[in-house]
Order: structure tokens, then sequence, then C-alpha cells
């Protein structure tokens, strides 16, 4: 596609449902990365993919969130048992390859916990 | 990779050029200066990045000081348009991972 798209673009659960956030790269796009994005702050690093390989996870805050990227393709963050301080706008990006560090960002998914 | 240093706000008149600084006095030889922006409900976009020389896009200019400490995003002429988050980022070359954004500077472009 053109660029990174995102979906949905709006989410709304219940506390203690579970969500599952798309993120379709742009084709040919090595690295794909999840970021969140809280109201008023900057970007903050969640999980890191090249191809299909999970190589850094450490920004995930706790086991309820979990990514998988199966084909080294389309990625999917996974959120169980929301909780109110999950709500927040997620970002997916993609990058072509080593090198440079040009991302290119989805328009994000806003989810919002109730 | 080294912290960054930037302003919290910044006006700006239309059709003015705007200009954004950013401190980076622990950078590194190796380590590129990386200027993204976040429009209201957008994702970042990348705009320009540099290492030691002035470098310059259809969207912005690049100014790096000789010692590497600080740099300078320009917009030439600034339009209401881009009004935003402006995220400097120092990244070592080549290497693998994630950016890490701090806050950023808000610009608000006036009429």
């Amino acid at each position: 596609g053109a660029g990174v798209s995102q979906s949905p673009r709006y989410k709304v659960a219940k506390r203690g449902q579970d969500v599952a956030l798309r993120c379709d790269p742009i084709s040919g796009h090595v690295s794909l990365f999840w970021y969140q994005q809280a109201l008023g702050q900057g970007p903050e690093f969640l999980t890191y993919f090249q191809n299909e390989a999970q190589l850094d996870k450490s920004g995930l805050p706790s086991d309820r969130f979990f990514a998988e990227r199966p084909e080294g393709s389309v990625s999917t963050l996974k959120i169980q048992r929301t909780q109110q301080e999950d709500s927040a706008v997620y970002l997916c990006a993609s990058r072509s390859g080593q090198g440079d560090f040009k991302l290119f960002f989805g328009s994000g998914t806003q989810l919002s916990v109730l | 990779d080294a912290k960054t240093t930037q302003p919290t706000s910044m006006d700006c008149a239309e059709g003015r050029a705007a200009n954004l600084p950013c401190n980076h006095s622990t950078i590194s030889g190796n380590e590129y200066v990386y200027w993204y922006r976040q429009i209201h409900s957008q994702g970042p976009q990348y705009i320009i990045h540099g290492l030691k020389n002035n470098e310059t896009n259809e969207m912005a200019s690049l100014i790096i000081t000789e010692d590497r400490k600080s740099s300078t995003l320009i917009l030439p002429h600034a339009t209401l348009r881009d009004t935003a988050v402006y995220y400097c980022i120092v990244r070592a070359g080549g290497s693998q991972g994630n950016l890490i954004f701090g806050k950023g500077t808000k610009l608000s472009v006036k009429p």
C-alpha cells in the first residue's frame, strides 16, 4: 500500500475485555515498530520486529500486552483484560531496512477503556 | 543514545521562518540528528536527518553546529499547516532498534 495502515481507527472497550489492533506496514518493509502515546506525551516504544522475529519487547508494560508478526508483514498488538490505564493512541511504524531511521507511521488506533 | 533538550513551545508568524533549536551536547561521533513532527491526530512524520553537514530537502533545512552539540531545524516559510509538535532525536547510524521520542517542541504558527 501507499502508507502504513492501522485498524480500527478508534476502539472503545469495557474494562476487562481483550482487544486486537492491526497494522499493515508498507509493502517490503523489514522493520515494524509499535508505540504507545498517552495524551500530551511523546510516543513511547513498545516493541520491534525485524521480519517475523520480535527482536525487542522491552517496552511492553505488562504481560497483558502481546504482539505478533507471523509472516513478516501484517502485525497485531493484542491487549488482554484491558485496564483504564491502557487508554492511549497505539502507533505502528515501518522502516525499509537497516541503516537510517526513517520511520513511516500510521495514523494510530485510539483506544478508550471504560 | 544522546539525550536532547528542546523548548516546550514556540510561536511563529505565518510566512516567516520558524527556527526550532535542539541541544544534544553529549552526542557521539557516529550519532545522527533526526527530526520528526506530529500534526494533531496523525502519526509522526519524518522531516530530515544529518550527521555533521547542513542538510536541506523540500520540507526543511537542518543546521548542525561545528561541534555538533546543537542543531536548528528551519522551516523557511511557515504555514498554518506546519503547526505541530517537532521532535529532535539522536540515533547512532547503522544500528538496529527503535527511536526514542521526548516531549518535543509545540510549534504554533499564527496568522
